[in-house]
């Protein structure tokens, strides 16, 4: 079966634009999670998702950064007014349930000019 | 002191050697995750262990809960085996993953 996919594989953008980010899980994934990985820099933890239940948001850096999603799949992060420390490639992985292996997408890089 | 303490940073072997990996952390977790991170950045997780050890081919990872302390091994090492090798722990209370900063392996023919 498909594995989790991210789009778009690339952006780069303006210092000061908004950007959406995109993540389709594995089908029938409960738990789904967002990390962020700056050049050179290990895996930072940023906001997970399980079910129904209120996300952890603990990770998230800023109150520029927001994520949703929607139905129980699909999950949109959002970093408004880009600044270029927001330079990364941000990482979105799913799990069958809290506490599963995590299975990752490829992963979006972002470039903040 | 980061959390999730990973040694060596890096690491250069020749083909057929045997390989280890170790990370240490410094707070009680429910689990204990080994990543692979190959170059062009895709991840995939090696395995998830709460206790004792864990074998899948050639690689083997154990954990220390009292020592806080996690070994990843690699058997009769290959070239395809070079890749960031990424050690991550998961609270007891929580959901969220801390991650070491990595180990790049790199294995020469």
């Amino acid at each position: 079966g498909a594995g989790v996919s991210q789009s778009p594989s690339n952006k780069v953008t303006e210092k000061g634009k908004d950007v959406e980010l995109r993540c389709d899980p594995i089908s029938g994934h409960t738990a789904l999670y967002w990390y962020r990985q700056s050049l050179g820099q290990g895996l930072e933890f940023l906001i997970y998702f399980q079910g129904n239940s209120a996300p952890d948001k603990s990770g998230l850096p800023s109150d520029r950064f927001s994520a949703e999603r929607t139905g129980g799949s699909v999950s949109t992060l959002t970093i408004q007014r880009t600044q270029q420390e927001d330079s990364a490639v941000y990482l979105c992985a799913s799990s069958s349930q809290w506490g599963d292996t995590q299975y990752f997408g490829p992963g979006t890089r972002l470039t903040v000019l | 002191k980061n959390e999730v303490e990973q040694s060596p940073q890096n690491l250069t072997a020749q083909e057929g050697e045997f390989i280890t990996i170790n990370c240490s952390y410094s707070v009680g977790i429910s689990a204990l995750h080994w990543l692979q991170q190959h170059p062009g950045g895709g991840i995939v997780s090696l395995f998830m262990l709460s206790s004792g050890k864990k074998k899948h081919g050639r690689l083997i990872a154990t954990i220390n809960i009292q020592e806080k302390h996690s070994s990843l091994h690699i058997t009769a090492s290959h070239p395809r085996d070079s890749a960031v090798y990424i050690c991550a722990t998961r609270k007891t209370s929580g959901s969220r993953l801390t991650f070491g900063e990595g180990t790049q392996l790199t294995v020469n023919p």
